[in-house]
């Protein structure tokens, strides 16, 4: 089985200042792991993914991850944020094996202030 | 592309009434969907895999009786949940799977309220 731990359940910031959100999954089988934001009463959007390869994937509004194996750990970083990065970070897994299953992590709270 | 869409976005109803909510993919074809909910300031539970043609596969502790799934086509998957209860509020949200197994697009979700 999969499960997923998101370190901060909130974490206020100014803007433009760096933030990292941490999250550590554990696993038996190999994995492919996402980040997905949400804003408020709204659905998930796919923020950025590791399938394989290179360990640093980053996405088109400045986030980046870093799958690191041997910590399994894979934390979102972005290094100047802005007021509309305000939202519901979800990390999650999906095993190779197990036809897409997602399984999520708490979430973080990401607020930032003017 | 890759469109997921929910109806509706948000349904008050009375105990002991059923609700349906639809699912469906605008622009492709999904064989599997996933239906989810979501407690506020909660994370998402995974409550069912549904694949068109077939019986959905509910997760540990979800009642299949409660909650009823019907995937009828490639691009329509149906929750419904029967004689509902004030503790059956909550958001639900569904996905769809595209020709990439690992990937999934969400819907924006459907808001349940029981009074």
């Amino acid at each position: 089985a999969q499960s997923v731990t998101q370190l901060d359940s909130q974490v206020p910031v100014f803007e433009e200042a760096p933030v990292e959100l941490r999250c550590n999954y554990s696993s038996s089988v190999s994995v492919y792991l996402f980040w997905y934001v949400q804003y408020p009463n709204q659905g998930l959007q796919l923020l950025l993914k590791y399938l394989s390869g290179s360990t640093l994937v980053e996405s088109i509004n400045g986030f980046e991850a870093e799958f690191n194996k041997s910590q399994t750990s894979f934390h979102l970083r972005k290094p100047s944020v802005h007021i509309s990065d305000t939202a519901e970070y979800f990390c999650a897994v999906s095993a190779r094996t197990q036809g897409g299953k997602l399984i999520f992590g708490q979430g973080t709270e990401l607020s930032v202030k003017p | 592309g890759a469109v997921v869409s929910q109806h509706p976005s948000w349904v008050i109803c009375k105990s002991g009434t059923s609700v349906k909510i639809e699912c469906r993919s605008l622009d492709f074809q999904a064989t599997t969907m996933f239906w989810y909910r979501q407690f506020p300031k909660q994370s998402l539970m995974l409550m069912a895999t549904s694949n068109e043609g077939s019986k959905a596969t509910y997760e540990q502790g979800v009642e299949k009786d409660k909650f009823l799934i019907n995937h009828a086509s490639l691009t329509l998957s149906t929750l419904t949940v029967t004689s509902a209860h004030p503790e059956d509020s909550s958001f639900y949200i569904c996905s769809a799977r595209g020709d990439l197994y690992y990937e999934q697009y969400f819907g924006p979700g459907t808001r349940l309220t029981v009074t």
